[in-house]
């Protein structure tokens, strides 16, 4: 079974803190993805990596930055983080040759405040 | 614009009927549909992927419709149970854009009453 885990559950900031979330997926996935969820939004796409070093900006990059050092772990980082950063943060990963299937982690709930 | 649409209300049905869901989207061209399920706190599970030339697919107790002149998606389940209650979203990729840019639905809630 691929596992994708994430490392908190729950994260309480104060705005102006520099927080990282961090993924690390098992099953050897070249592509790996971080989105926020919202209610009534559904998930947004904030950035993505196809491989080790490279990045892509998604829908809503702004405020965020991610890095990809190892083919395992994504992680996303907010710089200064801000109140209407507070949302369900999921990472999730795919394959390269069947890449339109993500595996998601269990997200983490971040309440900045 | 672009969207794609799930019912946003919350679906009831008692336990041993058939469960339909609704994903319409505007303005894509999709060559395939996902549904995933979600539950509470925890992240989506893929359930299952229907191509532009497939009219309908079945998993076990799920089936899954995908009419592209309707630019709809129709997924049900069939003898549903308590353990079915979730939220279920739809995904598609807009053409060309090579898996990396998945659209999801909002999703719906589905409560299943024993």
């Amino acid at each position: 079974d691929v596992k994708v885990t994430q490392s908190s559950r729950y994260l309480v900031k104060r705005t102006g803190e520099k927080v990282f979330l961090e993924c690390v997926q098992d099953m050897d996935h070249e592509n790996m993805f971080w989105y926020r969820q919202d209610p009534g939004l559904g998930l947004r796409l904030i950035y993505f990596s196809y491989d080790v070093k490279m990045k892509e900006k998604g829908d809503i990059p702004e405020g965020y930055s991610v890095s990809r050092e190892k083919k395992e772990r994504f992680s996303l980082i907010l710089e200064s983080a801000s109140t209407n950063q507070t949302s369900m943060y999921l990472c999730a990963s795919s394959t390269r040759t069947r890449q339109e299937t993500q595996y998601f982690g269990p997200g983490t709930r971040l309440l900045v405040l | 614009s672009q969207k794609i649409e799930q019912n946003s209300e919350a679906l009831n049905i008692q336990e041993g009927k058939t469960a339909t869901l609704t994903c319409n989207y505007t303005n894509y061209s999709p060559a395939y549909l996902q549904w995933y399920r979600q539950d509470p706190g925890r992240g989506p599970v893929f359930l299952l992927l229907i191509r532009e030339n497939e009219k309908e697919k079945r998993k076990e107790r799920l089936k899954v419709t995908f009419d592209t002149t309707l630019k709809q998606s129709l997924f049900h389940i069939t003898a549903s149970q308590p353990a079915d209650s979730a939220t279920y979203l739809c995904a598609l990729d807009p053409r060309g854009t090579g898996g990396f840019k998945t659209i999801f639905g909002a999703g719906t809630r589905l409560f299943v009453k024993a």
